[in-house]
């Protein structure tokens, strides 16, 4: 079965730290994609990254990196210098090679104070 | 014009009601979701459409109703909920899954559905 773990239910920073959200996904398939969306307080969820199984390159995008380690089954999400704007639900999900569906985690809360 | 909106944002109805959610993605997709999100659980997959067919029913209750007219267009149909309906309605799209690849789904901004 597939499952996504972010063990990290809230997290509070002061604006200027570098924050690091942790997700750990089970899957028995040797294909898949991992994703990270952030909601902020409107509700939409906005698309942040996609990455394939095959792909184990960091991403870099700005402010935001990506550190997937399959062995570890991984794929964390770290925001640098962090800003009040960033205060958001953000949740790591997982699909299948047939893409039939996206396993979303339960979320992790960051609050950016100033 | 943004990429997929949704009618209405807010919404609440009786349990005797009948109402319809109204979704349209104005990104050329072919694929259509709708989602479900609920306090402290997770985004739970309710019915997708690819090619304006549906191809996953997760086990959804009748009472909710799901219709695609056209790739652009998509609707839920609502009647005698209960009050453990109550939450936000998310609709998705993506690009049409091919062979080998897996695109990613852009949502829209919710309906906030409280039933009484």
């Amino acid at each position: 079965a597939q499952k996504v773990t972010q063990a990290q239910t809230e997290i509070s920073v002061v604006e200027k730290e570098d924050v690091t959200l942790d997700c750990v996904y089970e899957t028995r398939d040797t294909t898949y994609y991992l994703f990270w969306y952030k909601q902020p307080p409107s509700g939409e969820l906005v698309f942040l990254i996609r990455r394939n199984s095959f792909d184990e390159q960091n991403e870099i995008s700005g402010r935001y990196s990506w550190n997937f380690q399959k062995s570890t089954s991984s794929f964390n999400f770290t925001i640098t210098a962090s800003q009040v704007v960033d205060s958001a639900v953000y949740f790591c999900a997982l699909s299948d090679q047939a893409g039939t569906a996206l396993i979303f985690g339960k979320g992790t809360t960051l609050s950016v104070s100033s | 014009e943004t990429g997929v909106t949704q009618t209405p944002r807010h919404l609440v109805m009786g349990m005797t009601n009948k109402k319809s959610l109204k979704c349209e993605q104005h990104l050329g997709h072919n694929a259509m979701y709708w989602y479900k999100q609920s306090a402290k659980k997770p985004l739970e997959l309710m019915f997708v459409y690819n090619f304006k067919e549906q191809t996953e029913n997760n086990s959804v209750p009748s009472r909710f109703s799901p219709e695609c007219p056209n790739s652009s267009h998509l609707f839920l149909h609502l009647h005698t909920l209960q009050p453990e309906d109550s939450a936000l309605y998310l609709c998705a799209s993506s690009q049409n899954r091919d062979s080998g690849r897996i695109y990613e789904q852009y949502f829209g901004p919710g309906t906030r559905l409280t039933v009484t």
